[in-house]
């Protein structure tokens, strides 16, 4: 069971970019999946979470209207496409595994992400 | 300012005993488990502790998880070297609509 993270980079303000994660050993298609980051000195700070189907999608106040989670499940894959980039985002982008299969939406109950991707890092500077 | 509140460090000496614990409120503790990671630098972070007390297979039986009111704890008995790490508590938080996480606890062991 693995996901691994790609696409991060250094990238001006105000630029766009989008990070991959890849799953492998389970069933990508029943998973609910994260994104997670850590800023440079700071603690973790959940991003985002879509549905096992992608059809629901939750942001985190600070990202909602810039980042946007969606996935492939034909590719076993994951996206989160970040806009209007800023020097805050710089950070760690670390995708999860939702710890229930068949996670649908916000009543569904969230026990904790059990997989966890070692992370592609985002640089934001001029 | 993170929504679930830790201290930001603990510490404790091998063999000993060790609690960390994690406040939030209604929205998240009160009416959600929490779940505990481990996060050591430059490697992903591991789930300890999920649902109300349970561990992911691996991990050993000396941590174990607590929860009060819109309160928790994660407690590590037989403090180890190798606990030294840090680790942050998480919820979901009904009126958010998402997962909140506390600030993370540095512990030196």
């Amino acid at each position: 069971v693995k996901l691994v993270e790609s696409g991060g980079g250094v990238v001006q303000p105000g630029r766009s970019l989008t990070l991959s994660c890849e799953g492998s050993g389970f069933n990508f298609n029943q998973y609910g999946m994260h994104w997670v980051r850590q800023a440079p000195g700071r603690g973790l700070e959940w991003v985002a979470i879509i549905s096992y189907h992608g059809n629901n999608k939750y942001y985190a106040d600070s990202v909602r209207g810039r980042f946007t989670i969606s996935r492939d499940n034909s590719k076993n894959t994951l996206y989160l496409h970040l806009d209007n980039l800023k020097p805050e985002d710089t950070g760690v982008f670390h995708c999860a595994r939702d710890g229930t299969d068949f996670w649908a939406d916000y009543y569904n109950p969230h026990y904790g992400t059990d997989v966890w991707g070692p992370g592609t890092t985002v640089i934001v500077s001029s | 300012q993170s929504v679930l509140t830790q201290p930001p460090s603990a510490s404790g000496t091998p063999g000993q005993r060790v609690s960390i614990s994690c406040s939030g409120n209604e929205s998240n503790i009160g009416d959600n488990t929490v779940n505990w990671y481990q996060h050591l630098p430059g490697m992903a972070p591991r789930l300890l502790v999920f649902k109300y007390n349970d561990r992911p297979s691996g991990v050993p039986d000396r941590f174990s998880g607590s929860k009060s009111g819109t309160s928790a704890s994660l407690a590590i008995n037989g403090l180890q070297a190798e606990d030294e790490a840090d680790y942050y508590c998480a919820s979901w938080d009904d009126s958010l609509k998402g997962v909140v996480f506390g600030g993370g606890t540095k512990l030196t062991v």
